[in-house]
């Protein structure tokens, strides 16, 4: 069955980086656009980084953007999300999620599914 | 950015009741819109997309109504498994979310 499992969270002083790991089974990885979302702790759903099925375009968030870079390593079937200069508010569960939707007219509309189980990542001195 | 507003923030329906759950866009959406349903500790899980058409596995009491910028999730006979948060998102100018609805026992 489709599968996606996150790794690599944890706890990082701000102003340091992490690199965050999806592992994806059960489907073609490299047929979709993949993103990453985030969830701070009692809080909403907030996108964070889109990346495309081969990679060539990956659009983010405003909130990350600069600081954030999604990419993907098709050969692993893995999803990756390099964060530099941490802050507090990015503390939040990041999850990882499949594209699914359809293009119409030159453009793409896409929903998530399915999402992985996610990891914590804490950003505190 | 398209802000997403649901209403209400907490909904308390007894088992076997309809519920009844809103959002709205600030801006037109068409019919670009999803619904979600997390229960605590899990990630989210896809319910509704395209507004009306239900996800892979969804039982028939999820319903999804709307298009525009009002839209709504009905659950027809609410089961003990559907009590959880409900988030609704847009997906035609690239993502945002509301910021849940959370489904109470009553």
């Amino acid at each position: 069955q489709v599968q996606l499992v996150e790794s690599g969270g944890g706890v990082v002083q701000p102003g340091r980086s992490l690199r965050l790991s999806c592992a994806a089974s059960g489907f073609t990885f490299s047929s979709y656009g993949m993103h990453w979302v985030r969830q701070a702790p009692g809080k909403g759903l907030e996108w964070v980084a889109v990346i495309w099925y081969d990679g060539s375009n990956k659009y983010y968030a405003d909130s990350v953007k600069g600081r954030f870079t999604i990419s993907r390593d098709n050969s692993k079937n893995t999803l990756y999300l390099q964060m530099n200069s941490l802050r507090a508010e990015d503390t939040a569960v990041y999850y990882c999620a499949r594209d699914d939707g359809y293009c119409s007219g030159g453009s793409c509309y896409s929903w998530f599914d399915p999402w992985g189980q996610g990891t914590l990542v804490t950003v505190s001195s | 950015e398209i802000v997403m507003t649901q209403s209400p923030a907490t909904l308390s329906v007894s088992p076997g009741e309809r519920a009844t759950l809103s959002c709205r866009a600030s801006q037109s959406v068409s019919s670009n819109l999803a619904w979600y349903q997390q229960k605590p500790g899990q990630a989210p899980r896809l319910l509704i997309y395209g507004a009306s058409t239900r996800a892979t596995g969804i039982p028939a009491r999820f319903s999804g109504s709307g298009s525009g910028t009002e839209f709504t999730l009905t659950i027809s006979s609410l089961q003990s498994e559907d009590f959880a948060v409900y988030y609704c998102q847009q997906y035609n100018n690239w993502y945002t979310f509301g910021q849940g609805t959370k489904l109470e026992i009553k």
